[in-house]
């Protein structure tokens, strides 16, 4: 069964500050994707990646793939307020004939003026 | 264009009822996939529909039941809710098994 994990869980940074958020996943995937959620609302899609060494950058967000260590990153570049949400990681499941997505734990991300 | 739709946007049930979901699909997307976000977690897939046929089920009870209509809406069914099924019901849609667009939800409480 796959399995995702994201670390940490709780994130408190002061604005200005740079951070990274990391996503690992058990199981072979071909797409990883992140998504952004704030409080009572549904989910942003942020970026999809799709191959090995993938890199997208969104303003102050970078995520990236290295599908050998099973592992992506949420990089956060001198965050601002406008951050503050909750960053969920989630990977497709290949082969499984359809597009069933299993979501890490989420990392609530806190900035502090 | 319009995004996913859900309706109700709100639900208050008591336990033992039962629920129904609607959620409309971007125009063009065939697919549509329900998932469960039960408070301080991440979404959990629930069922996925492509063309009108169920492609995945989620580790969910058999009092969940979902189907998809002609025009590629779907519903979502709960039977005997309890406590535990309060929880955002999250709808998605996709064109063909690719990347889904998510609704805003349906926040459910069961008393």
């Amino acid at each position: 069964e796959l399995k995702v994990e994201q670390n940490p869980l709780f994130l408190s940074m002061q604005e200005g500050k740079n951070y990274t958020i990391y996503c690992n996943y058990s199981t072979t995937s071909d797409r990883l994707y992140w998504y952004r959620q704030d409080p009572g609302k549904s989910l942003e899609s942020l970026f999809v990646l799709l191959s090995n060494g993938a890199v997208k950058q969104e303003g102050r967000l970078m995520a990236s793939l290295d599908t050998k260590a099973r592992l992506s990153t949420l990089h956060i570049t001198a965050a601002v307020h406008d951050l503050s949400a909750t960053y969920f990681c989630a990977v497709n499941q290949p082969n499984f004939g359809n597009e069933k997505l299993t979501f890490g734990t989420g990392t609530r991300l806190t900035i502090i003026p | 264009d319009a995004g996913v739709t859900q309706s109700p946007t709100h639900l208050i049930k008591t336990r033992g009822q039962h629920v129904t979901l609607r959620c409309s699909p971007i125009s063009g997307h065939k697919s549509v996939s329900w998932y469960q976000q039960v408070l301080g977690q991440g979404p959990q897939f629930i069922f996925q529909y492509y063309e009108k046929e169920e492609r995945g089920r989620g580790n969910f009870p058999d009092r969940f039941s979902a189907r998809q209509f002609p025009n590629y809406s779907s519903e979502l069914n709960v039977n005997a809710l309890l406590l535990g099924d309060s929880a955002l019901y999250l709808c998605a849609s996709s064109f063909g098994l690719s990347e889904q667009f998510f609704g805003p939800g349906t926040r459910l409480t069961v008393l």
